[in-house]
């Protein structure tokens, strides 16, 4: 059974910074792009990063470029995202999903709030 | 990386069919069969519905189908039913291998 298990979400200051991580089980994690979306409360699905299977390309969405970095340990099957310089808009569940064409499986998301 | 433009919300009642557009470029949506589509309930991971344009994954009802002209794809839910109710969002990959979503179209089921 392919799961993924979003963690390190949290409360977070503004200016802070966050490692939020995916664990995979159940599929060959090296053979997949992962991704990165994100969901603001309230709000709709926004795209964040995808990284390819083996981590010699990435992407990110303009508005985030500089401040979040996406990552993978294939030997560790996970997947990352550091998220610094946080401000109250990046307030959402982060979810990561499999897949560059299509995204069949998802993670339950990790909330990120950040608040003072 | 501008959002793919779908209808805030549309209505149907039990039995009738709805479609819901997804409007974007040809960097995206008209420049490859790499749509897909997505339904979530409120506090849910989003569900694949539909992926390269009109492929429905195992599982799926064949109530759900879609369809791309141009830079328009669409979503077409028929025989709808309560369990319909929920956000739907559209996704495409641009030539980049980046991604973009929709802003997401509510339905609800009168």
């Amino acid at each position: 059974e392919v799961q993924l298990v979003e963690s390190g979400g949290g409360l977070v200051q503004p200016g802070g910074s966050l490692r939020l991580s995916c664990a995979a089980s159940g599929f060959t994690f090296s053979d997949y792009w992962m991704n990165w979306v994100r969901q603001a409360p309230g709000k709709g699905l926004e795209w964040v990063a995808n990284i390819k299977e083996d981590g010699s390309e990435k992407h990110y969405v303009d508005s985030l470029k500089g401040r979040f970095t996406i990552s993978r340990d294939n030997a560790k099957n996970s997947l990352y995202l550091q998220v610094n310089s946080l401000r109250a808009d990046d307030t959402a569940v982060y979810y990561c999903a499999r897949g560059l064409r299509r995204n069949l499986y998802w993670g339950q998301g990790t909330l990120v709030t950040v608040s003072s | 990386q501008s959002a793919l433009t779908q209808p805030a919300s549309v209505s149907g009642s039990p039995g009738q069919s709805i479609t819901i557009s997804c409007t974007g470029t040809s960097s995206d949506v008209g420049g490859y069969n790499y749509v897909s589509w997505y339904q979530q309930h409120p506090g849910k991971a989003p569900k694949l519905m539909i992926y390269e344009v009109s492929n429905r994954p195992s599982g799926v009802s064949n109530r759900f189908s879609g369809s791309k002209s141009g830079n328009t794809a669409s979503l077409t839910i028929s025989g709808l039913q309560a369990e319909d109710e929920a956000d739907y969002y559209c996704r495409s990959c641009t030539s980049s291998n980046t991604v973009v979503f929709g802003g997401g179209t509510k339905l609800t089921v009168l």
